[in-house]
């Protein structure tokens, strides 16, 4: 079974610049969440689809991240403009059953200059 | 206001102890405890879970116990190899379905030391 595939691993960027990334799940997963983490601290979560509806957004900064998940499959997160503090790994994972917890992709690291 | 928290930022053991890794909750709501293991630049990966039905999960060398009373959890690595140094992150859950998504702690790094 394939993993789930993030792109980029890296990307540097300067502030107020915009930045895209891009996820795609694990066949057949339902459930996708984009989680932000920060250096020293646990995944934050970002946003929940099941299919290509939003489950929970409550902790997105709407402001300037957005994100979509066309046809129930991939999913990109956008930022824009990216602030400092955007500066973190942001983590896609995706889920068929509970007791499995998730699958987590191998994350892209973003620096914001 | 962290409902999943991991006192011990880092954890060093010698190979072949007992690695012991600590967690506690503060949501009553939560009903279904995970485990996972991050090596760098990686994503995180799924270790061993259990549900709030239960006390004690084992999965080989390794064992969580759940105290629901003191809302705290706890990882057993018994006997601690070398590859076992990485981050650990305690997760916890409250409902499922649509409803399921994880709440992480900030983790902990256990080194083991040859």
């Amino acid at each position: 079974e394939a993993g789930v595939a993030q792109s980029p691993r890296y990307k540097i960027i300067e502030k107020r610049q915009s930045v895209a990334f891009w996820c795609n799940p694990i066949s057949g997963h339902a459930t996708l969440y984009w989680y932000q983490q920060i250096l020293g601290q646990g995944p934050k979560l970002l946003i929940q689809f099941q299919n290509n509806g939003v489950v929970d957004d409550s902790q997105l900064p709407k402001d300037r991240f957005s994100a979509e998940r066309l046809k129930g499959v991939d999913s990109t997160l956008k930022i824009q403009p990216a602030k400092l503090e955007d500066s973190a790994v942001y983590l896609c994972a995706s889920s068929a059953r509970r007791n499995y917890g998730y699958t987590f992709g191998s994350g892209t690291r973003l620096t914001v200059v | 206001d962290q409902q999943v928290k991991q006192n011990s930022p880092s954890l060093s053991v010698q190979e072949g102890r007992i690695s012991i890794l600590n967690c506690d909750y503060t949501n009553s709501m939560f009903d279904y405890f995970l485990w996972y293991k991050k090596y760098p630049a990686e994503g995180p990966t799924f270790l061993i879970s259990i549900s709030s039905i239960k006390d004690k999960n084992e999965d080989g060398r390794f064992t969580v116990f759940l105290n629901k009373s003191a809302k705290h959890l706890s990882l057993h690595i018994v006997p601690s190899q070398p590859g076992d140094s990485a981050v650990y992150f305690c997760a916890a859950s409250a409902g499922g379905g649509s409803n399921y998504k994880l709440t992480f702690g900030k983790g902990t790094l256990l080194t083991v030391n040859p």
